[in-house]
């Protein structure tokens, strides 16, 4: 059963940077699935912030591409992700999650850019 | 972006009648390369992640009790919970996948009248 565990500070200052980490289990993060992150603030729908593949290739979404960068770590079946600059306005539940897939009859592998797999969530409060 | 709009905001349904869900999105996210809608729906319930209930606009994830159903295409889709049950309570999003960057609708909340 693929599991995913974040971790991170619950509290950022304004003007600081968030930093999320993701733990996978019962998958490899070098499987054929990019991993994303999606947030969603108190009371609000949902967000996607980025993706990122294996090999270190990210996708973000533009709103925030200015201020987010992802990583891969896969020594530790891990991903990240640093949100700069942050205000008030960034106050959410950051959840990691993992994009979905599929096989053709081919053997060649699709990415749907929808997930299958979440984190457990972490609020995230910006404030001093 | 294409835009995700959910029609109603929250509804109130009696236990073992329809619930239906509208999503209307601001261009068609039909992919002619395959013939299927990107289109899929989530659930989620208070303090939990959403989880994934139908994509494809009608496919049903793994699981999914059959109570459960997505229609529609091109720009209009619904999803439909056929009885509905005390644990079905909950937040229901869409979401489109067909291009970048994927987006959701702004959600319903459906309830035991």
């Amino acid at each position: 059963q693929v599991q995913l565990q974040q971790s991170g500070p619950g509290l950022v200052k304004p003007s600081g940077t968030l930093s999320l980490t993701c733990a996978v289990s019962g998958d490899s993060i070098s499987s054929s699935n990019w991993w994303s992150w999606v947030r969603q603030p108190p009371g609000k729908g949902l967000e996607w912030i980025g993706k990122i593949y294996h090999s270190g290739s990210t996708n973000y979404n533009p709103s925030l591409e200015s201020r987010v960068t992802m990583s891969i770590d896969k020594s530790k079946n891990q991903f990240s992700l640093k949100l700069s600059s942050v205000t008030a306005a960034d106050t959410a539940v950051y959840y990691c999650a993992r994009d979905s897939g599929y096989y053709d009859i081919r053997n060649s592998y699709h990415t749907l850019d929808l997930f299958d797999y979440w984190g457990q969530g972490t609020l995230v409060t910006v404030s001093s | 972006d294409i835009v995700m709009s959910q029609s109603p905001d929250s509804l109130a349904v009696s236990l073992g009648e329809r619930a239906t869900i509208n999503c209307k999105s601001s261009q068609s996210v039909l992919d002619t390369s395959n013939n299927k809608n990107s289109l899929a729906w989530y659930q989620q319930k208070p303090g939990q992640p959403p989880k994934l209930l139908i994509y494809w606009a009608s496919t049903r994830e793994s699981g999914v009790p059959d109570r459960f159903s997505g229609s529609g295409s091109g720009t209009d889709f619904t999803l439909t919970i056929s009885s509905l049950q005390a644990e079905d309570v909950a937040l229901y999003y869409c979401q489109q996948y067909y291009n970048s960057p994927r987006t959701f609708g702004q959600g319903t909340k459906v309830e035991i009248k």
